[in-house]
């Protein structure tokens, strides 16, 4: 059974600092791209980042980039999302996502972590 | 404001059909890059209905149905029950991105 399971999420300051875990199980590791998708309190959802499974392609949404950084580690079969800078408008639930193929960028995302809860403010 | 343009709301009554649309451009759905559907229930995670335009993964029930022209998609969910209420959105790549997007989202109300 597929499981993610994210953790690290909390309440930080205007220009903090916070990474997110996010630990898969259940399937090759390696064999899927992996990414974050975010959604604000009432809002849509928004691709935040992905990377591939030999993490040699990586991805960021415009409104992240220059600040997040994604990041895998195999011996974990983990996922992490560090988070610089961060702002008031990324407040947000933050969904740990599995790509179904092997076709970066365009693969529907078929497993979905709980979520974490990320919130910025004074 | 998103690139694939979902209406904000539906509703429909029990047992009925409902379609949700997705409005892309040329350089999305237009350009036959895949459409997924996702649902999202209150309180949850969104959950995967549909992927590659039209196929179902396990466990979907066949009265979710996709389809895809031009630069468009639709959902369609018939014999409507009270547990579809929920939040549906598109997905596809966008090649003037570099990237994948979401609808905006659709509100179903049963």
């Amino acid at each position: 059974e597929v499981q993610l399971l994210e953790s690290g999420g909390g309440l930080v300051h205007p220009g903090g600092s916070l990474r997110l875990s996010c630990a898969a199980s259940g399937f090759r590791f390696d064999s899927h791209s992996m990414g974050w998708v975010r959604q604000a309190p009432g809002k849509g959802l928004e691709w935040v980042s992905v990377i591939s499974g030999l993490a040699d392609n990586t991805y960021y949404g415009n409104s992240v980039r220059g600040r997040f950084t994604i990041s895998r580690d195999y011996s974990k079969n983990t996922v992490y999302l560090q988070m610089n800078s961060l702002r008031a408008e990324d407040t947000a639930v933050y969904y740990c996502t599995k790509d179904r193929s092997h076709n970066f960028l365009q693969s529907a995302l078929d497993y979905w972590g709980q979520g974490t809860l990320v919130t910025v403010s004074s | 404001q998103s690139v694939l343009t979902q209406p904000p709301s539906v509703s429909g009554a029990p047992g009925q059909r409902v379609t949700i649309s997705c409005t892309g451009t040329s350089s999305n759905i237009g350009a036959d890059y895949d459409v997924q559907w996702y649902q999202q229930l209150p309180g949850t995670a969104p959950k995967l209905l549909i992927y590659d335009n039209y196929n179902r993964p396990s466990g979907v029930p066949d009265r979710f149905s996709a389809s895809k022209s031009g630069t468009s998609a639709s959902l369609a969910i018939t014999g409507l029950q009270a547990e579809d209420e929920a939040d549906y959105y598109c997905q596809s790549y966008d090649s003037s991105l570099g990237g994948s997007l979401f609808g905006g989202g659709t509100k179903l109300t049963v």
